[in-house]
């Protein structure tokens, strides 16, 4: 079946740009997570949904960090105002349980770039 | 605060020697670990985890890790590789309804 899908798998913008990066979780699955990988490191926490809401945001690195989904499926993570430190890659999972403490399915992520 | 330490960040293996890859942790509860493995090209994937009960986890492909309370570890091991297992492998404690942590990851490279 289809798995997790991120897109652009590849974002490139200018310093002071918003960006926004969309994630399509696995059909039905309840709970949808946004993970910033930086260079030689593992996945950081961002954020975490189940269904619409946003139940933990205590990973977003600033207040130009901005995730939704507004219908319980698709997400959107918008970075507004990109600075050279937001280059990353931008994990999305998710999981057909509730609750952080379960398994989770990725997908093949979002490389972000900032000039 | 609560950490993941991977301490192997590059190790190179030949094909079927033993693995053993290493994971501590930093949190005094109760804890869930787990696994993942990103094989090239590919995103990450559940490995194994560990909830509660018998502290040697059996995973796919042919891994397993123990869970040691008393050393603060979750090791992975693999009685003999394959060339296939070149990957990237991570480990993460949750913590907590809220809280996962992952290690910075260890690249694992099998000579064939």
């Amino acid at each position: 079946g289809a798995g997790v899908s991120q897109s652009p798998r590849y974002k490139v913008a200018k310093r002071g740009q918003d960006v926004a990066l969309r994630c399509d979780p696995i059909s039905g699955h309840v709970s949808l997570f946004w993970y910033q990988q930086a260079l030689g490191q593992g996945p950081e926490f961002l954020t975490y949904f189940q269904n619409e809401a946003q139940l933990d945001k205590s990973g977003l690195p600033s207040d130009r960090f901005f995730a939704e989904r507004p219908e319980g499926s698709v997400s959107t993570l918008k970075i507004q105002r990109t600075q050279q430190e937001d280059s990353a890659v931008y994990l999305c999972a998710s999981s057909d349980y509730w609750g952080i403490n379960q398994p989770q399915h990725f997908g093949d992520g979002t490389r972000l770039s900032i000039l | 605060a609560q950490s993941v330490s991977q301490h192997n960040h590059h190790v190179i293996l030949s094909e079927a020697a033993s693995l053993e890859l290493g994971c501590n942790y930093s949190y005094g509860g109760t804890v869930n670990l787990f696994w993942y493995v990103q094989y090239p090209g590919q995103h990450l994937q559940l490995l194994l985890k560990y909830f509660s009960g018998d502290p040697l986890v059996k995973g796919i492909k042919g891994f397993e890790a123990e869970f040691i309370k008393s050393k603060f570890s979750f090791n992975l091991r693999k009685p003999s590789v394959q060339w296939s297992d070149t990957a990237e492998y991570f480990c993460a404690l949750v913590v907590g309804d809220d809280k996962i942590i992952f290690g910075k990851g260890t690249r694992l490279h099998i000579l064939p």
